[in-house]
């Protein structure tokens, strides 16, 4: 069973830079995309963007310049970072497998990161 | 980007009922919609994608129809496990969006 796990700090403060990563263990991250996703209070569920192990990227275009994604398939991580964060980027933030055509097999339980 | 809509918003319900959850494209997005199913403290499940199908181990009585810009999640008989949140996705445009969400409690 495939299971990811998201770390990193709850506090970033505005204008900082939110840095999370997401560990993934019971499978290869081979063949597959590698979701970011974050859930507000405000906003619902929002998709930041993924990471093929190819390389190949998306983001979503509502986070502009603003967001990364990388990939370390030695260590069987993929990581995040959103730069310029304001209190509107508060959140809990979820990775995610994405099956190839669009949807995710496997979540994270979440991290919450607070901007303030 | 494609807008999901879920409705309703919250449904009160009793065991062993059926229930109905409706997710709306702003577009047609054929049968390119997965269901998830999210509890407190839990990781997310998916339960439904390509519309209809059902994921690995997930009971009968979960069922997803609709193509186009109308479709819909239905729990046939409500079990005392089946409280929880109900959000929908699309996938036939990036970026990849997501409905608002069901809540679905006694």
């Amino acid at each position: 069973q495939v299971q990811l796990q998201e770390s990193g700090p709850g506090l970033v403060q505005p204008s900082e830079t939110l840095s999370l990563t997401c560990s993934v263990s019971g499978g290869s991250m081979r063949n597959y995309y590698w979701s970011w996703i974050r859930q507000s209070p405000g906003k619902g569920l929002e998709w930041i963007g993924y990471i093929y192990f190819g390389g190949a990227i998306n983001y979503n275009p509502s986070l502009g310049s603003r967001v990364s994604i990388s990939l370390d398939m030695s260590n069987n991580q993929f990581s995040l970072r959103l730069t310029s964060v304001t209190a509107a980027d508060t959140a809990i933030y979820y990775c995610a497998r994405v099956v190839v055509v669009g949807y995710h097999d496997f979540w994270g339980q979440g991290t919450l990161v607070t901007v303030s | 980007e494609i807008v999901m809509t879920q409705s309703p918003a919250t449904l009160s319900v009793s065991p062993g009922e059926r229930v109905t959850l409706s997710c709306r494209a702003s577009q047609s997005i054929g049968t390119n919609l997965a269901w998830y199913q999210q509890k407190p403290g839990q990781t997310s499940r998916l339960l439904i994608y390509g519309a209809s199908t059902r994921a690995t181990g997930v009971p009968a009585r979960f069922s997803g129809s609709g193509s186009g810009t109308e479709l819909t999640l239905t729990i046939s008989s409500l079990q005392s496990e089946d409280f929880a949140v109900y959000f929908c996705q699309q996938y036939h445009k990036w970026p990849l969006t997501f409905g608002g969400g069901t809540k679905v409690d006694i």
